[in-house]
C-alpha cells in the first residue's frame, strides 16, 4: 500500500538554526515527490517536485534532496517567516491522486 | 493568474442538512481535484476530473457524496446528508498537466453539528 511518513510532526528551531525535515515513502512506480509549505487557515502552497534519485532542488533556505526510499527539506539559517507545516506527498502507480503524510509543523523562534 | 478559489471559506451545518462546496480553478487547467483533511489526519484524495469527465472517484467515501463538473470549468461537491463524520476541511487543487505541482485553494472548512 502506497504511504507517506514525515519526521518529525513537530520542530522548534531557533532563527538561524539549521535542521532537515524527513519524508519516507513507499509508493509502487514513482512519478513525483512534492513538498508543500501550509500556514493556518490556506491551502498547501507549493515549493517542489523531485521526480528521481540522486535529483535536488533549491529555494531560498530550503533544499530538498531525494533517495529511493526518502525525501529530506533542509532548511538552513531558518527564519520566523519559515514557521508553517511542511507537507510532503508522492504521486505513483496507476492513478494521478497524491498521497499525502502528516506534516511537519515548524516553529521558529527569534 | 488567479488562483484557485473555493467558496465558502466555512460552513456550519446541522446534521441531515445539505451542503454544496464550490471550487473555481485556474483558468485553463484541465485536470482538478478535491482532496479532504479531516481532524488529525493527514490530507486524502477525493476525486479528480478531466475536464468534465470523473477520471478516478476512488476516494469518495460513499454516495452521499456527488461531484459535478460543469462544462469543465467550476467544480460543485454536495453532500447530502451531511453526517458529523464529514466534518474537515475540504480542498480543491488544480493543474495543467498530470504529474505537476498542483495549485490549491485555501479550502472550506465544513463543521457538521
Amino acid at each position: 500500500e502506497d504511504q507517506v511518513t514525515q519526521s518529525p510532526e513537530a520542530l522548534r528551531l531557533q532563527e538561524g538554526e539549521s535542521s532537515s525535515l524527513n519524508c519516507s515513502y513507499t509508493v509502487s512506480g514513482l512519478r513525483g515527490l512534492f513538498w508543500y509549505r501550509q500556514d493556518p487557515g490556506k491551502g498547501p502552497e507549493f515549493l517542489f517536485t523531485l521526480y528521481s534519485a540522486g535529483e535536488e532542488k533549491e529555494k531560498e533556505r530550503l533544499k530538498a534532496t531525494l533517495t529511493k526510499k526518502e525525501s529530506f527539506l533542509h532548511i538552513t539559517a531558518p527564519k520566523p517567516e519559515d514557521s508553517a507545516t511542511y507537507l510532503c506527498a508522492v504521486n505513483g502507480g496507476a492513478t494521478n491522486k497524491l498521497i499525502f503524510g502528516t506534516g511537519t509543523l515548524l516553529a521558529v523562534q527569534p | 493568474e488567479a488562483g484557485v478559489t473555493q467558496f465558502p471559506s466555512h460552513s456550519v451545518i446541522e446534521k441531515g442538512q445539505t451542503v454544496t462546496l464550490r471550487c473555481d480553478p485556474i483558468s485553463g487547467h484541465d485536470n482538478l481535484y478535491w482532496y479532504r483533511r479531516v481532524m488529525g489526519k493527514e490530507i486524502k484524495f477525493l476525486l479528480h476530473f478531466v475536464k468534465e469527465s470523473k477520471q478516478d472517484e476512488s476516494g469518495m467515501p460513499n454516495n452521499r457524496f456527488l461531484a459535478e463538473r460543469t462544462g469543465g470549468t467550476y467544480s460543485t461537491l454536495k453532500v447530502q446528508p451531511a453526517e458529523l463524520e464529514d466534518s474537515g476541511v475540504y480542498f480543491c487543487a488544480s493543474s495543467q498537466d498530470r504529474g505537476y505541482g498542483y495549485t490549491f485553494g485555501s479550502g472550506t472548512r465544513l463543521t457538521v453539528v
